[in-house]
């Protein structure tokens, strides 16, 4: 099973519009950060913001916002007053606490979203 | 310095050539990874270095050959790659085992294995 799930491949949004990228987990672990990054043309992996499993506040960095519903295991990112220079592909990651080894190391990505932000 | 620096920024290679890539981070971060992405598709991890000690391997074949010299350095030794090779390579860096820390990542090397 997929751990995380982005249901969008592409999304399009009108200039200084508001749009919210989905994002549903699957974990059974009590302990787990979820993440956004942004990835322009460019390839770089820009981060966006995060989401403790036991953060009680949905997250907030600037135009960024995180609806985090755990019970429903979704973490969509709202990006409020789109830009032309948002467009880009949206990736949602995790990072379970995982058992030994290491595998709390993992950065496990959803296969993205491509939103497109029109003037 | 909260930047992860990958050198070359592009790469063409021939299948029996030897090259390395580069990356290097000054953030005191002692965790350092090797990703892959090919086009459309999000990054796959290769390698984690965990206080410049191997921690995952992710059944990379051996033509992929990692190296940490010391906390600030990683290396991608490659040789005798295939087309199917050809792909963008993140390295990212992150401060350790805690989940809120998330990666930084550099802005990749665009490799062509022709």
């Amino acid at each position: 099973a997929q751990k995380i799930t982005q249901t969008q491949p592409g999304m399009f949004v009108q200039e200084k519009e508001a749009v919210t990228l989905d994002c549903t987990y699957d974990t059974s672990d009590q302990s787990y950060g979820l993440f956004w990054y942004k990835q322009p043309s460019s390839g770089e992996m820009i981060f966006l913001i995060y989401q403790g499993s036991y953060d009680e506040q949905n997250a907030t960095e600037g135009r960024y916002s995180l609806n985090f519903q755990k019970a429903r295991k979704s973490a969509n990112l709202v990006i409020s007053a789109s830009q032309l220079g948002d467009s880009a592909m949206y990736f949602c990651a995790m990072r379970e606490e995982g058992n030994s080894g290491g595998s709390n190391y993992k950065l496990t990505f959803g296969k993205g979203t491509l939103l497109t932000v029109n003037p | 310095d909260t930047e992860v620096t990958q050198t070359p920024k592009h790469l063409v290679m021939g299948m029996t050539n030897k090259k390395s890539l580069k990356c290097e981070q000054h953030m005191g971060h002692r965790a350092m990874y090797w990703y892959k992405q090919k086009a459309k598709k999000p990054p796959e991890l290769m390698f984690v270095y965990s206080y410049e000690k191997l921690s995952i391997n992710e059944s990379v074949p051996s033509r992929f050959s990692p190296e940490c010299p010391n906390s600030s350095l990683l290396n991608l030794h490659l040789h005798a790659l295939q087309p199917e090779d050809s792909a963008l390579y993140l390295c990212a860096s992150s401060y350790g085992q805690l989940l809120n820390y998330g990666y930084t990542f550099g802005s990749g090397t665009r490799l062509t294995v022709v």
